[in-house]
């Protein structure tokens, strides 16, 4: 089974640019979560969706995060303008929607430093 | 957001030894999951209990879901070099799940 596929790996970009995270999720997988991880911290939740409508977004900076998942698959994550403070890895997960035994399954990453 | 204390925040331990760390919280969790990060890399999940009070192993590591609701442990015996890395624990509710601040674990070989 594949497991959740993120691109790109790693971004560099100065502030008040913009740039976009990709993520596939594990297939049949309704519900896909963006997270947040800053250097020494744990995942923080930016964003989840449960198919392609948005659960909670209450984490996520809005004035400059915005995350859409139109067909209820894959799902981009955008950053305008960056900010230096919004350097972190970007995570995405996802995981079924079972209400008795769920897990949630990780993507390997994207890196993004904001110089 | 929820709050999950985990402790140690780091530990620097012999090849061979056994290792402890846990997670507490205020809130009442339905799930509680153990997972491991190498540098570079996302999380990858170690254990998953469903059930208070519930003791479940995986090769050398072995976690417990608390009778509380509101803690977990995670165990690794006779510990190895590749067992370096940063554990966190997530609590589920619904289907939302929550991080622990993470154990950095060191193995001296």
């Amino acid at each position: 089974e594949a497991g959740v596929a993120q691109s790109p790996r790693y971004k560099i970009i100065e502030k008040r640019q913009s740039v976009a995270f990709w993520c596939n999720p594990i297939s049949g997988h309704a519900t896909l979560y963006w997270y947040q991880q800053i250097l020494g911290q744990g995942p923080k939740l930016l964003i989840q969706f449960q198919n392609n409508g948005v659960v909670d977004d209450s984490q996520l900076p809005k004035d400059r995060f915005s995350a859409e998942r139109l067909k209820g698959v894959d799902s981009t994550l955008k950053i305008q303008p960056a900010k230096l403070e919004d350097s972190a890895v970007y995570l995405c997960a996802s995981s079924l929607f079972d209400t008795l035994n769920t897990e949630a399954f990780f993507g390997q990453g994207t890196r993004l430093t904001v110089v | 957001g929820q709050q999950l204390n985990q402790s140690p925040q780091s530990m620097f331990i012999q090849e061979g030894e056994d290792v402890s760390m846990n997670c507490t919280s205020s809130s009442i969790f339905n799930t509680w999951l153990w997972y491991k990060q190498e540098p570079g890399e996302g999380p990858v999940l170690l254990i998953a209990l469903y059930k208070a009070g519930e003791l479940t192993s995986n090769g050398r590591l072995t976690a417990q879901f608390g009778i509380t609701r509101k803690d977990s442990f995670l165990n690794i015996s006779a510990s190895i070099p590749s067992d370096v890395g940063i554990y966190f624990c997530a609590g589920r509710t619904g289907n939302q799940f929550y991080f622990g601040t993470g154990t950095s674990l060191t193995v001296i070989p």
